[in-house]
């Protein structure tokens, strides 16, 4: 069965600090991975994704991934955190039933302190 | 770029009424809609397909006559929620493929929908 864990319900960070959330997956066959992020009462912003080729993937405000098929893993990174960075990141595989459905994983609240 | 526009951002209803959750594809055509359903501190999780035409498919424990899907065109899909409960207060957010079909490509999210059944 396809699944997706994030194991960490809360990250705390201070500001100007690395940061990075955890993600890992299984699926069969090869993976189609996704980092979204969600402010409070708003919907789910693109981040970045791994389809293929290189296993850094860089994507919007200064977020990065790196997938790695040996641990299963694409964890969410970023060199420097800022305060506005704050909000619940969810990692997503796309379902193998459909292109476009995505399984979720349950998300990742980021708190980054001044 | 195609933007998935989704309304009402805030809904609060009397229990026992309907409320409708539109979602449009703007600048493309979207056949079919996902629609997802947040509960707090939850992740998303699948409800139903809509597709533009057909019948909708809703994943298993999903009460067909309570939550209504009609696809009426190709850049309109609406949920409607019949005879609200307190229980069903969430978060619903609707998505759609990209214009094309490319198979490399993310989906789209609408903003969601804050839904408060009193």
């Amino acid at each position: 069965a396809q699944s997706v864990a994030q194991p960490e319900d809360q990250v705390n960070v201070a500001e100007g600090n690395p940061l990075t959330v955890k993600c890992t997956y299984s699926v069969s066959g090869n993976p189609y991975l996704f980092w979204y992020v969600q402010y409070p009462n708003r919907g789910l912003q693109f981040l970045l994704k791994y389809i293929t080729g290189d296993n850094l993937v860089k994507g919007s405000y200064g977020f990065e991934a790196e997938f790695n098929k040996s641990q299963t893993s694409f964890h969410l990174k970023k060199p420097s955190a800022l305060v506005s960075d704050s909000a619940l990141y969810f990692c997503a595989v796309r379902d193998i039933r459909s292109n476009y459905q995505l399984i979720w994983g349950a998300g990742t609240k980021l708190i980054i302190k001044p | 770029g195609a933007v998935v526009s989704q309304h009402p951002s805030w809904v609060i209803c009397k229990s026992g009424t309907s409320v409708k959750i539109e979602c449009r594809s703007l600048d493309f055509q979207a056949t079919t809609m996902f629609w997802y359903r947040q509960f707090p501190k939850q992740s998303l999780m699948l409800m139903a397909t809509s597709n533009e035409g057909s019948k909708a498919t809703y994943e298993q424990g999903v009460e067909k006559d309570k939550f209504l899907i009609n696809h009426a065109s190709l850049t309109l899909s609406t949920l409607t929620v019949t005879s609200a409960h307190p229980e069903d207060s969430s978060f619903y957010i609707c998505s759609a493929p990209p214009p094309g079909g490319l198979a490399n490509t993310e989906a789209f999210f609408g903003q969601g929908t804050r839904l408060t059944v009193v």
